[in-house]
């Protein structure tokens, strides 16, 4: 096992089509959590999983935004109707407890034209 | 309001100094607290994590402190090299583990 992986590592829409990103953890991770993180800000919160529960989401998750953990492996992240706004690298993480190394993805650029 | 605030936003050092990168929070509980290297366009990458008891630890030419008093940590490197040029993030862990408050980032660039 590499690390936590993302795809695609890049994504250029246009505005109100809807994209879906696809992170894949370190595979004795059970927690899995989602980041936006746009140019010279840290990264922001979106939602955490344990297992296959979705245990938080941030308000920065609009309704159109979705994520979902079925088997408590893989994780997807979809944007419906998207929005310039939304314009952002999308960061994915992984960790086995809640002291332990948290480990991140490579993170998926995403460009809405 | 839980906030992590980094200084200086940016530094410029030549090849071979060393500098510290400072984090200061207000996140209450406290948990943990990491430092992060993030180059341009990657995701970020764990350097150190520390808990409330802990003052000072080390992973190679980083070192990173933290007083739980004043709530005050700092990044240490030294020796400086070309590659350590990026984005230095510090994060805190909130006591309930679930929440990671994200600094803003110190951008270093190391020039020969």
């Amino acid at each position: 096992d590499t690390g936590v992986s993302q795809d695609p590592r890049h994504k250029i829409t246009k505005r109100g089509q809807n994209v879906t990103f696809r992170c894949d953890p370190i595979s004795e991770h059970n927690r899995l959590y989602w980041y936006r993180q746009t140019l010279g800000q840290g990264p922001e919160f979106l939602t955490y999983f344990q297992n296959e529960a979705q245990l938080e989401k941030s308000r920065l998750l609009s309704d159109r935004f979705s994520a979902e953990r079925p088997k408590g492996s893989f994780s997807t992240l979809e944007i419906q109707r998207t929005e310039q706004g939304d314009s952002a690298m999308y960061l994915c993480a992984s960790s086995y407890n809640l002291a332990g190394v948290i480990a991140f993805g490579p993170g998926t650029r995403l460009t809405v034209t | 309001k839980n906030q992590v605030e980094q200084s200086p936003q940016s530094l410029i050092i030549l090849e071979g100094k060393n500098c510290t990168l400072q984090c200061n929070y207000t996140v209450s509980p406290f948990s943990n607290l990491r430092w992060y290297k993030q180059d341009t366009g990657r995701g970020p990458v764990s350097l150190t994590i520390m808990t409330f008891s802990e003052n000072t630890k080390s992973n190679g030419r980083y070192t990173a402190t933290l007083d739980a008093d004043t709530k005050q940590s700092s990044l240490h490197i030294t020796a400086s090299q070309l590659s350590d040029s990026a984005s230095y993030i510090c994060v805190v862990n909130n006591q309930a583990g679930t929440a990671l408050i994200f600094g803003k980032g110190t951008t270093l660039s190391v020039s020969s």
